[in-house]
């Protein structure tokens, strides 16, 4: 088993433009997260999605951030546009069931300079 | 709103100590409790997670137990390790179904 596949592992990119995100969960697992996390705040729920449909956005810091999951092998969160505050580490993870265990990816490290 | 707290945010022991990290909640009206451990600029990997039916559960030199009345769990650490230094995270999953993490306890144990 793969694991959670997380891509790109990093990014750099400049205050104005676009980022997506990019996350291919474990085969077979419904339930889906998408994590910040800084040194300030720790680990952040940003949303988080069950059989493709979104359940829980209120972690979503504003409308700058969206994220879908078009399908259950892939999802997707985007900032546009990016703003230097928004420099984290972003995770990914599913699970089998909401209340199952949550396995991480290797994260996606963001600088936006 | 559900709160999480670890104790301590450090710890430093020497190699084959037995050890306890804490996590502490503010709601016990949890589906369950996960433990992780992180290390630096890695991915999360789950420990073990009790559902709050649930006591404790082992895994290893790991045992995880859970007081949903008193909002607390414990991780214990039997022979404490040099590569058992990491991050350690406790998650609660609450109302909504929606994860809400501690800041988690550095440990560092020496060899």
């Amino acid at each position: 088993d793969a694991g959670v596949i997380q891509s790109p592992r990093h990014e750099v990119t400049e205050m104005g433009q676009e980022v997506t995100l990019r996350c291919k969960p474990i085969s077979g697992h419904n339930s889906l997260f998408w994590y910040r996390q800084t040194m300030m705040r720790g680990l952040e729920l940003l949303i988080y999605f069950n059989n493709n449909v979104p359940i829980d956005d209120s972690g979503m810091p504003e409308d700058r951030f969206s994220a879908k999951m078009p399908n259950a092998s892939f999802s997707t969160l985007k900032i546009q546009p990016s703003e230097p505050r928004d420099s984290a580490v972003y995770f990914c993870a599913s699970s089998l069931g909401q209340q199952e265990t949550q396995y991480f990816g290797p994260g996606t490290r963001l600088l936006v300079l | 709103k559900q709160e999480v707290t670890q104790i301590p945010a450090a710890l430093s022991v020497p190699e084959g100590e037995n050890l306890v990290l804490n996590c502490s909640f503010t709601d016990s009206a949890i589906y369950n409790l996960q433990w992780f451990r992180q290390d630096p600029g890695k991915g999360l990997t789950s420990l073990l997670l009790i559902q709050s039916s649930q006591r404790e559960q082992t895994s290893g030199r790991l045992n995880a137990s859970l007081d949903k009345s008193s909002g607390r769990s414990t991780l214990y650490i039997a022979a404490s390790q040099p590569g058992d230094s990491a991050t350690y995270l406790c998650a609660v999953l609450g109302g909504g179904f929606k994860t809400i993490f501690g800041a988690g306890t550095r440990l560092f144990v020496k060899a």
